[in-house]
C-alpha cells in the first residue's frame, strides 16, 4: 500500500526555518519525481515546488524561489522541503505528493495527509 | 487568484446531474492533460480523473472528465450526499516563468 506521511510542521516565527519530511513506502520511491503542495487555511490548492527521480533537477513557484528547497534521500525513501526565512503568507497544509509523469501523461496520484505549518509571532 | 478558472460553488439535490468547469490559457489545459482531485472535508484531496477522462481504480463511474480546447469540465450523476466536497482542477504549465503546475481555485459541491 503507497503511504505518505509527512512531518516537521509547527508553529514558527517570521524569518525562522522549518524543515518537512515525508516518507514515502509501499513503492519504489526512487522510481517517482515528487512535489509539495500547499494549502492556506480555507484557501485552495497552490503548486509550490517538485523534484525528479534522482534529485538533479527541481523547480519552484516564484513565491518560494531562493527561501525553499526541495530535496530528497532515495535510500531513506524520504523527501524533504527546507523552508527558510519564513512568512505569514507561507502558513498552509503543506502535502507531498507522488506523480506519475510518462509522457504526456502527468498527475498527483497519492497524496499525504498533510502537515500543517503556522508562521507568527 | 489562480491560474485555473472554477466557479466558487456548486449545488443539486440527491440523484441530479451537475458540472464544473475549469477554464484555462494554451499553456496549460491548451496543451496539456487536465486533472481532477476530490477533497472531502478535513482530508486530503485524492485523485478523481486524470488524463482528461480516466477515472482511477475505486472511483466511482458516475465521475467523469472532459476537455475542450482550454478548458475542460466534470460531471457528476447521480448525486450523492457523500459527494459533497471541494473539487479542484488542475493541469501542468509550459510557461517559461510561471509555475510548473496550476490549480483551479476550487469549487464547494453541496449537496441539497
Amino acid at each position: 500500500e503507497v503511504q505518505l506521511v509527512e512531518s516537521g510542521g509547527g508553529l514558527v516565527q517570521p524569518g525562522g526555518s522549518l524543515r518537512l519530511s515525508c516518507a514515502a513506502s509501499g513503492f519504489t520511491f526512487s522510481s517517482y519525481w515528487m512535489h509539495w503542495v500547499r494549502q492556506a487555511p480555507g484557501k485552495g490548492l497552490v503548486w509550490v515546488s517538485r523534484i525528479n527521480s534522482d534529485g538533479s533537477s527541481t523547480s519552484y513557484a516564484d513565491s518560494v524561489k531562493g527561501r525553499f528547497t526541495i530535496s530528497r534521500d532515495n535510500a531513506k525513501n524520504t523527501l524533504y522541503l527546507q523552508m527558510n526565512s519564513l512568512r505569514a503568507e507561507d502558513t498552509a497544509v503543506y502535502y507531498c505528493a507522488r506523480t506519475v509523469a510518462t509522457g504526456t501523461l502527468r498527475y498527483f496520484d497519492y497524496w499525504g495527509q498533510g502537515t500543517l505549518v503556522t508562521v507568527s509571532s | 487568484q489562480s491560474v485555473l478558472t472554477q466557479p466558487p460553488s456548486a449545488s443539486g439535490t440527491p440523484g441530479q446531474r451537475v458540472t464544473i468547469s475549469c477554464s484555462g490559457s494554451s499553456s496549460n489545459i491548451g496543451s496539456n492533460t487536465v486533472n481532477w482531485y476530490q477533497q472531502l472535508p478535513g482530508t486530503a484531496p485524492k485523485l478523481l480523473i486524470y488524463s482528461n477522462n480516466q477515472r482511477p481504480s475505486g472511483v466511482p463511474d458516475r465521475f467523469s472528465g472532459s476537455k475542450s480546447g482550454t478548458s475542460a469540465s466534470l460531471a457528476i450523476s447521480g448525486l450523492q450526499s457523500e459527494d459533497e466536497a471541494d473539487y479542484y482542477c488542475a493541469a501542468w504549465d509550459d510557461s517559461l516563468n510561471g509555475p510548473e503546475v496550476v490549480f483551479g481555485g476550487g469549487t464547494k459541491l453541496t449537496v441539497l
